[in-house]
């Protein structure tokens, strides 16, 4: 059961240059979750899918794009990576309100 | 809009010594709140949550907290540490920017001294 998979694990980019983050569910989950962790800041929602075919934007969603490929995959690109874009991004999803949200293991992205 | 308030950034115990973790929260409505745990270089477990039901809510590894309306806070609580319990925890409410998302607070980091 591997529950919510992200890759890659780690990440250097060169400022300026893009690169996309996978994640995937195995449990049926109808909604799905991008957010960032910063020092002394909790997470940050940056995009979500409450549905397959539906996206919206969460609160620090500038500099990144997502898609919602099919019910099992949620992409997070990065058009232009930089320094501010440093963080650890996790993936998340639920089968509905109210229950438990699941997450990934976290991306550890650094931007040079 | 709902947020969350961690009102200690660290919180340092004994092994052995009860553990309080204070969480505040802001909700236009009944809210659904939430205990994550976080192991160094780990992703996020939940611990408990409370969904209106009842006020004292147990949770995985010893811990409960307890939703008080009328001081707007779910504090979580656990009698005795142990030093597995060394971690960083996150108060979370339901709701925010995204009906449906989490809205997080900072995170109190739990230190378990010997």
């Amino acid at each position: 059961n591997a529950g919510v998979t992200q890759t890659p694990k780690f990440q250097v980019l060169k400022t300026g240059q893009s690169m996309t983050l996978q994640c995937a569910q195995d449990m049926n989950h109808n909604s799905m979750y991008w957010y960032r962790q910063d020092p002394g800041m909790g997470l940050r929602l940056i995009y979500y899918s409450a549905s397959e075919g539906t996206t919206d934007k969460g609160e620090v969603p500038n500099g990144y794009n997502v898609s919602r490929l099919n019910k099992r995959e949620f992409s997070l690109r990065l058009e232009s990576a930089a320094p501010s874009q440093t963080s650890v991004y996790f993936c998340a999803s639920e089968l509905r309100d109210g229950l438990e949200a699941f997450f990934g293991q976290g991306t550890r992205l650094t931007v040079v | 809009a709902q947020s969350v308030t961690q009102l200690d950034s660290h919180v340092s115990v004994s092994e052995g010594t009860p553990v309080l973790l204070r969480c505040n929260y802001s909700s236009s409505y009944s809210p659904s709140l939430f205990w994550y745990v976080q192991h160094p270089n780990k992703g996020l477990q939940l611990l408990l949550k409370y969904t209106s039901a009842a006020t004292l809510v147990k949770g995985i590894n010893g811990f409960e907290a307890e939703f008080k309306k009328s001081e707007t806070s779910f504090h979580l609580t656990k009698p005795s540490a142990h030093m597995s319990d060394a971690a960083e925890y996150f108060c979370v409410v339901r709701g925010g920017t995204g009906r449906r998302a989490l809205t997080f607070g900072s995170g109190t980091r739990l230190q378990v001294q010997p």
